[in-house]
């Protein structure tokens, strides 16, 4: 079974600094993806960035850094400079070589950039 | 663009009063899902379509029902809503085949459904 936990339920970040944001997994596949969502408040799901297991370097797309520590079994996104259109909830998701098409999503974290 | 299209973003319809909601794609995607996401939670799979073979989660209730005529189109159907399917509906696609764990899957707008 695979698992994903979000520990972060709610955070405040001042605009123009970083922000990061835990994920924790759990799973017994060799191979699996990590994947970050943005949802606004209008619902749609936006993928922001993906890691997979076996990459060696960390995945980057622009502002979004994903820190993946395979051993600690962590795959925090870290937001650079916040905007106020970073303001959102962020889903962390896993897919696993044997589950399937099926994404598992952890609880997701709401984020609130201040001006 | 290519993308995933959801008609309509709102709908409204009444306790037992069938409702259909409808997703497209343009990106041509072999594979696609339905999600039910309630307030502060995170999407919950219904079922989704590889091609034209339907897979159905175990604790989908028997009252959501889907059809996939073709590939761009995919239609969810709940037969009788009660106040507790009111919810946000999300449509995803992905490009297929499955086994690679990379996939990604990308979301449409939404049917945020309210059921009175």
């Amino acid at each position: 079974a695979q698992k994903i936990t979000q520990t972060q339920p709610g955070m405040f970040v001042q605009e123009k600094e970083a922000v990061t944001l835990d994920c924790t997994y759990d799973t017994s596949d060799p191979s699996y993806g990590l994947f970050w969502y943005k949802q606004p408040s209008s619902g749609e799901m936006i993928f922001l960035i993906y890691q997979g297991s076996y990459d060696q370097q960390n995945a980057t797309e622009g502002r979004y850094s994903l820190n993946f520590q395979k051993a600690r079994k962590s795959a925090n996104l870290v937001i650079s400079a916040s905007q106020l259109g970073d303001s959102a909830m962020y889903f962390c998701a896993m897919r696993g070589l044997g589950a399937g098409n099926k994404l598992t999503f952890g609880g997701g974290t709401r984020v609130l950039v201040k001006p | 663009d290519a993308m995933v299209i959801q008609n309509p973003r709102y709908q409204v319809t009444q306790f037992g009063k069938p409702v259909t909601l409808s997703c497209s794609q343009t990106l041509n995607h072999n594979v696609m899902y339905w999600y039910q996401q309630k307030s502060s939670q995170a999407p919950k799979l219904l079922f989704h379509y590889y091609d034209k073979d339907f897979n159905n989660e175990a604790d989908t209730p028997d009252n959501f029902q889907s059809r996939r005529p073709n590939t761009s189109f995919c239609f969810l159907d709940i037969r009788s809503p009660g106040l507790g399917d009111a919810a946000m509906y999300l449509c995803a696609t992905s490009r297929g085949p499955s086994g690679g764990a990379g996939e990604t899957q990308y979301f449409g707008p939404g049917t945020r459904l309210l059921v009175l």
